[in-house]
């Protein structure tokens, strides 16, 4: 059971550069979010959705793009990549039908701005 | 919005003693949820224990317990019998229910010495 896989582990782009983090989730999970981490800021939520075709701002969504097309995909696109942009990328999924309330995590992308 | 507050950015503690971890929440809303998430140097995100608002009995699981005080707005994490293998950044979490957006403290980093 993989759950929800991340690529790439690790990137190094140049400022200006593009480039597309992948996720996906075999759990069949409806709900699917993109977070960043920051050293002394926890994690910050970027973009999420709740099922194919609908997606949301979250709380720092401003450089990223997102679309959901299946349930299982839910990439997170750069357009123009900028150093403030240095960060760790985590996705999370989560049933929304259940009541837990659980997130489930990839392993991150660590993702360098030059 | 809802804020999460993690006062403590480092702690440590000797092995086979206890350590209490300190998050307070801001939050208007009554039905709600609480969560401990555990990362290790591995990066991994690990659902520590998770906590519904409208139970007032503390969650446990194993050497990890909860002290819950809604009208403080605190979430407390108390490791028993502490382990090196608990050494981690540990991230205090909260979201209304029926929610899209978890937030998160900014994390405290524990370290068990031998």
């Amino acid at each position: 059971n993989a759950g929800v896989t991340q690529t790439p582990k690790f990137q190094v782009l140049k400022t200006g550069q593009s480039m597309t983090l992948q996720c996906a989730q075999d759990m069949n999970h409806e709900y699917m979010s993109w977070y960043r981490q920051d050293p002394g800021m926890g994690l910050r939520l970027i973009h999420y959705s709740v099922g194919a075709g609908i997606t949301d701002q979250g709380e720092v969504p401003n450089g990223y793009n997102v679309s959901r097309s299946t349930t299982e995909d839910f990439p997170l696109r750069l357009l123009s990549a900028a150093p403030s942009q240095t960060s760790v990328y985590f996705c999370a999924s989560r049933d929304r039908g259940g009541v837990t309330g659980e997130l489930f995590f990839g392993e991150g992308s660590r993702l360098t701005v030059l | 919005a809802q804020t999460v507050t993690q006062s403590q950015p480092e702690m440590s503690v000797q092995e086979a003693e206890t350590v209490t971890l300190s998050c307070t929440y801001d939050t208007s809303e009554n039905n709600y949820y609480l969560f401990w998430y555990k990362q290790p140097p591995s990066r991994q995100m690990i659902l520590v224990i998770r906590q519904e608002a409208y139970k007032q009995q503390n969650a446990t699981e194993n050497r990890f317990s909860v002290n819950f005080q809604k009208a403080a707005k605190s979430f407390s994490l108390k490791i028993s019998d502490s382990q090196l293998g608990d050494t981690a950044m540990y991230f205090c979490a909260f979201m209304k229910h029926n929610n899209n957006d978890m937030r998160f403290g900014a994390g405290t980093r524990l370290t068990v010495k031998p």
